[in-house]
């Protein structure tokens, strides 16, 4: 059964640094997500993308977030310049229509 | 605004006997309902979901979870729980108008033997 799966499983940066979070939907999917999950906190949603372009975002994806889809299967989310409090678990989902969305296991990305 | 709320922070069942998990939703129109579950180190994996039609739906690994319109409720059962079964399990919920799910805020599920 395919899966969206999701590198690196864990990352650790300095507090300014950027990130790369790296995703590979499902391959005949066509929506994309990002999603974020802070220790000991709610699932939330960042970001959706649909036909290369940011369909929804919340009022966490500020100006230091970016998400590309820089080829026909990857899908990232770049953090520019990260801070503490962007310490949590990253989830990519994907999914064939808008409604239903199926997750990746996730970068636990800690900054120090 | 949209809402979800899961009463139950953490369950504790003996195998082999039933199971239900309370889910809570708040929306004006008709919502999309799912139920995730999350295994330690593990991404969401969905169970269920409900659009439309037959309140009653059935997931995988034996999960139904029940729409009640009425009570604006959407609980997760199995009839016997499996020590594989626990997990922390998500309820979520969407519509049609947004792309963005909202996530209840979990309920962890401990299996005794």
């Amino acid at each position: 059964e395919p899966e969206v799966t999701q590198t690196p499983s864990h990352q650790v940066t300095q507090m300014g640094q950027e990130v790369i979070l790296r995703c590979v939907p499902i391959s005949n999917h066509l929506y994309f997500y990002w999603y974020r999950q802070i220790l000991g906190q709610k699932v939330e949603f960042l970001v959706s993308f649909y036909n290369n372009e940011i369909s929804e975002k919340s009022e966490i994806f500020d100006d230091q977030f970016s998400v590309e889809r820089p080829d026909g299967s990857n899908f990232t989310l770049k953090i520019r310049s990260t801070k503490l409090e962007d310490s949590a678990m990253y989830f990519c989902a994907s999914g064939t229509v808008a409604e239903t969305q199926y997750f990746g296991p996730g970068t636990r990305l800690l900054v120090l | 605004a949209q809402s979800v709320t899961q009463p139950d922070i953490h369950i504790t069942v003996s195998e082999g006997a039933s199971l239900e998990l309370r889910c809570n939703y708040s929306y004006g129109a008709t919502p999309y309902l799912f139920w995730y579950v999350q295994s330690p180190g593990q991404g969401l994996q969905l169970l269920l979901k409900y659009f439309s039609g037959d309140t009653l739906v059935q997931g995988i690994k034996g999960f139904e979870a029940e729409f009640k319109r009425s009570q604006s409720s959407f609980n997760l059962r199995k009839p016997s729980v499996h020590w594989s079964d626990a997990a922390e399990y998500f309820c979520a919920v969407g519509a049609q108008d947004t792309d963005k799910l909202i996530f209840g805020t979990g309920t962890r599920l401990q299996v005794f033997p």
